[in-house]
């Protein structure tokens, strides 16, 4: 059964701190696609990024940069030089080739401190 | 190009009232899901239309939730009659096609409490 965990709950750091939001799914199938949302408190979802099982590239942009580890089954996101507009929830979220749905982790809430 | 549009944002109900929510999802997109947000959790699956069809609704409590999209574009979702329980955010999403993998492109989500 697909399963996506998200250890951390909440983190706090300070303005320009970095800082890593760490994501661990599971999985039978071998082609699945895994996607990072952002949540301000407006309570959009905000897409982020979305990879696919095949590309194990690590990707950048801007202040944010991705690390996708497939022996590790990890998908970590880092954000550089944070900003009090980073603040939200995040959420990591899989979708299995089998089966089109979106399954989301519990979240991680991000507090940027000024 | 407009997002996902849901309405009313906010809506206080007493429980065993009825309540109805609104979505217009993306111009083209043929897959519009709807989502739980309970708080402090991830999104949950409530139902997804393919066009005007419903794909899946395993984790719909037909008891009390139904949904439509008559005519393959905006949809309802309705709860009657409510619990505290389903004091949550309901979340509207839409995709081009309910392929693996597609972006889902969410709304700003209809707050309910019910009291």
């Amino acid at each position: 059964a697909q399963k996506v965990t998200q250890a951390q709950t909440e983190i706090s750091v300070v303005e320009k701190e970095d800082v890593t939001l760490d994501c661990v799914y599971e999985t039978r199938d071998t082609t699945y696609y895994l996607f990072w949302y952002k949540q301000p408190p407006s309570g959009e979802l905000v897409f982020l990024i979305r990879r696919n099982s095949f590309d194990e590239q690590n990707e950048i942009s801007g202040r944010y940069s991705w690390n996708f580890q497939k022996s590790t089954s990890s998908f970590n996101f880092t954000i550089t030089a944070s900003q009090v507009v980073d603040s939200a929830v995040y959420f990591c979220a899989l979708s299995e080739f089998r089966d089109d749905k979106i399954i989301f982790g519990k979240g991680t809430r991000l507090h940027i401190l000024p | 190009e407009a997002g996902v549009a849901q309405s009313p944002r906010y809506k206080i109900i007493e429980k065993r009232q009825s309540v109805a929510f609104w979505c217009n999802p993306i111009s083209g997109h043929a897959t519009l899901y709807w989502y739980q947000q309970i708080l402090g959790q991830g999104p949950k699956l409530l139902i997804q239309f393919q066009n005007n069809g419903v794909v899946d609704d395993s984790q719909l409590p037909k008891d009390r939730f139904s949904a439509e999209r008559l005519k393959g574009v905006d949809s309802t979702l309705k709860i009657q009659p409510a619990k505290l329980e389903d004091s949550a955010v309901y979340l509207c999403a839409s995709s081009l096609e309910g392929e693996a993998g597609n972006t889902i492109y969410f709304g700003e989500g209809s707050w309910l409490t019910v009291v």
